[in-house]
Formats: structure tokens, sequence, C-alpha cells
């Protein structure tokens, strides 16, 4: 069954560091998706990206936040500059219409 | 009022029980409305999909939507222990781009 690939699985930083979060949607998926997860808290949307270009975003993607797709293959999520809140587990999934979600297995970013 | 509620548990139940898990929202522009299984260190697993009010039957597996009471469930039937994991509620309005809502997660325990 196709899958949503993430790396790395586990990512510690430095405070104040730039990180850099992949994923390699399902190939035939157009939508794509960043949420996270801080640790007993729910699971929070980040961020959409379709076409190109970001569809919709919350309020906690501020300035420090980007997505990229460099690529036909790779969706990625940066970080300029991490604070210690920034920790969490963070989850890509993908979609081929804008409902039925595939998540991945996420990144748990740990900033120190 | 937060958005979406729901019990974290945890509920332990005995293997062959009927399962009934629920959350309850506030937001009347919800449309969409799902269930997903997450594992331990893994990303949420979408189980059921709904749309609008009704029921949704998959296997062991029934969603029911009613929208007049803003509530959602999920049944389990003949719970299994390979059902134990925490199971969250989504929600998301009528053209949202990817903006999933989620409950905070029911914690289910099948004991055999």
């Amino acid at each position: 069954e196709p899958e949503v690939t993430q790396t790395p699985s586990h990512q510690v930083t430095q405070m104040g560091q730039e990180v850099i979060l992949r994923c390699v949607p399902i190939s035939n998926h157009l939508y794509f998706y960043w949420y996270r997860q801080i640790l007993g808290q729910k699971v929070e949307f980040l961020v959409s990206f379709y076409n190109n270009e970001i569809s919709e975003k919350s309020e906690i993607f501020d300035d420090q936040f980007s997505v990229e797709r460099p690529d036909g293959s790779n969706f990625t999520l940066k970080i300029r500059s991490t604070k210690l809140e920034d920790s969490a587990m963070y989850f890509c999934a993908s979609s081929v219409g804008d409902r039925s979600y595939t998540f991945g297995s996420g990144t748990r970013l740990t900033v120190v | 009022q937060k958005e979406v509620e729901q019990d974290p548990g945890p509920l332990s139940v005995p293997e062959g029980a009927i399962v009934s898990l629920n959350c309850t929202y506030s937001n009347s522009a919800f449309q969409y409305f799902m269930w997903y299984r997450q594992y331990s260190r893994k990303g949420p697993e979408l189980l059921m999909y709904t749309y609008s009010s009704g029921n949704k039957e998959d296997g062991r597996f029934t969603a029911q939507v009613d929208k007049s009471s803003k509530y959602i469930s999920l049944f389990i039937r003949d719970s299994q222990p390979s059902d134990s994991a925490t199971y969250l509620c989504a929600m998301k309005g009528l053209g949202s781009q990817g903006n999933l809502i989620f409950g905070k997660g029911t914690k289910l325990s099948v004991k055999p």
C-alpha cells in the first residue's frame, strides 16, 4: 500500500538553528500538508500546499516556517530559527482530493 | 468553548466488547467528519470518512454523524486487542483546504 515517507524519524537541534523536515508524499497525490502534535496535545494543522503554492495556513505557521516542493517528489518544512516550543512530532500528509488524507509516521523534533 | 471535544479516556474493555467513542463540536460549518486511529509514535491512520449527517459502516466499524446535536460517534464491534490505540476524531468545513480540526483522542485498550 502506498505510504507517505518522512525523514528523519528523530531530529535533535539547538535552539536558534534551522531545521528542514522532509517528506515524500504518495506519487499521484496533489495536496500536501504539514501538521504537528506537541506531546500530550492535539494534532494541529500548520499548512496545506496545492499547485505549488500555499492554499491555507494556520496562525501557528508564522514567518519562521516555510514549505517547498523542490522537485517532483519531495515536500519540505523549514523552521528558520527553532525555539524550545517547536519541539513536537511533525506529520506530513497528502491526498488526491482535499478530503481523505494519508499521514506519514512523523518526525520527532527535539529543540534543546 | 473548544471547537472539538473528545473524552481522552483511557477506556479499557474486554475482547469482544462493543466500543463507543464520541466527539462533540461547536462549529456548525463542519461538513466532513473523520475518525483516525493512531498507534504510539505513529501517524494517524484514516478509519472512517463521512460527509454531513448519517451512518457509515465498514466491517466492524460504524461511524455516525448527528449534525443537529453536533455529535459524532464511532462504534467498534467485536473489539480485538489489535484495536488498542488512540482514536482521534477530526472534522473540517466545506472549502477548507486541509485544515482538519482534531479532537484530543481517546486511548482505548482491549484486554484479551
